[in-house]
């Protein structure tokens, strides 16, 4: 069965210092991940995605993501945090079993101070 | 030109009431979803249409009872309204039902039920 482990609920950084959230995905196929963002009250976006191409994805807004299949890790970076991006993350594996249901992981909460 | 819209955004009622929540998208797309997000931000599948067949039924109780009258609509009825129904519920859709493919998502409707 799929699944994803995102493994932090909450991350804090200062404005302009780097962000790293952490996600490690199960699956028994070669996965299609992603990254969605929610901002408060906000319906969901998607960041970036890896369907088997380049391990490293870009996104929008200056973020990336390394798919590192001996790791089992899609960790989504970006070099310099802005205030505008204080938001709940989710990295999500595609069931490639047939229904290619969405399955979530339980969020970040990144929190970027001034 | 909303991609994927949902009525209400904000839905309160009482317990043991019925309620229907609509979705509409306009982007051509195949397969409609329904997601449950509960109170912790927890993001979880419930149902999922693709050209008005129900591929994905989850086990949501069968008060639940979505509905998709063509490919563009996918409305979702709750009856006998329960105070654990009440979280934000989002619609999605996605071109076709590939592995790979993103998923587009509605401001959601939060639904509370006192």
């Amino acid at each position: 069965a799929q699944s994803v482990t995102q493994l932090d609920s909450h991350v804090s950084v200062s404005e302009g210092t780097p962000v790293l959230l952490r996600c490690n995905y199960s699956s028994s196929y070669s996965p299609s991940l992603f990254w969605y963002v929610q901002h408060p009250n906000k319906g969901l976006q998607l960041l970036l995605k890896y369907t088997s191409a380049a391990t490293l994805v870009k996104g929008i807004n200056g973020f990336e993501a390394e798919f590192k299949k001996s790791e089992t890790s899609f960790h989504l970076t970006k070099p310099s945090a802005h205030m505008s991006d204080a938001a709940e993350y989710f990295c999500v594996v595609s069931d490639p079993s047939g229904t290619y249901k969405y399955i979530f992981g339980t969020g970040t909460r990144l929190k970027v101070l001034a | 030109d909303t991609a994927v819209s949902q009525t209400p955004k904000y839905l309160v009622t009482q317990m043991g009431n019925d309620k229907s929540i609509k979705c509409e998208q306009n982007l051509g797309h195949d397969t409609m979803y329904w997601y449950k997000q509960d109170s912790k931000k927890f993001l979880k599948i419930m149902f999922s249409y693709n050209n008005k067949e129900l591929i994905i039924n989850e086990t949501v109780p069968n008060r639940f009872s979505p509905k998709s009258p063509d490919k563009a609509h996918l409305n979702l009825h709750i009856n006998s309204l329960e105070l654990g129904d009440s979280a934000v519920y989002f619609c999605a859709s996605s071109q076709v039902r590939l592995a790979g493919l993103e998923q587009y998502f509605g401001p959601g409707t939060r639904l509370t039920v006192t």
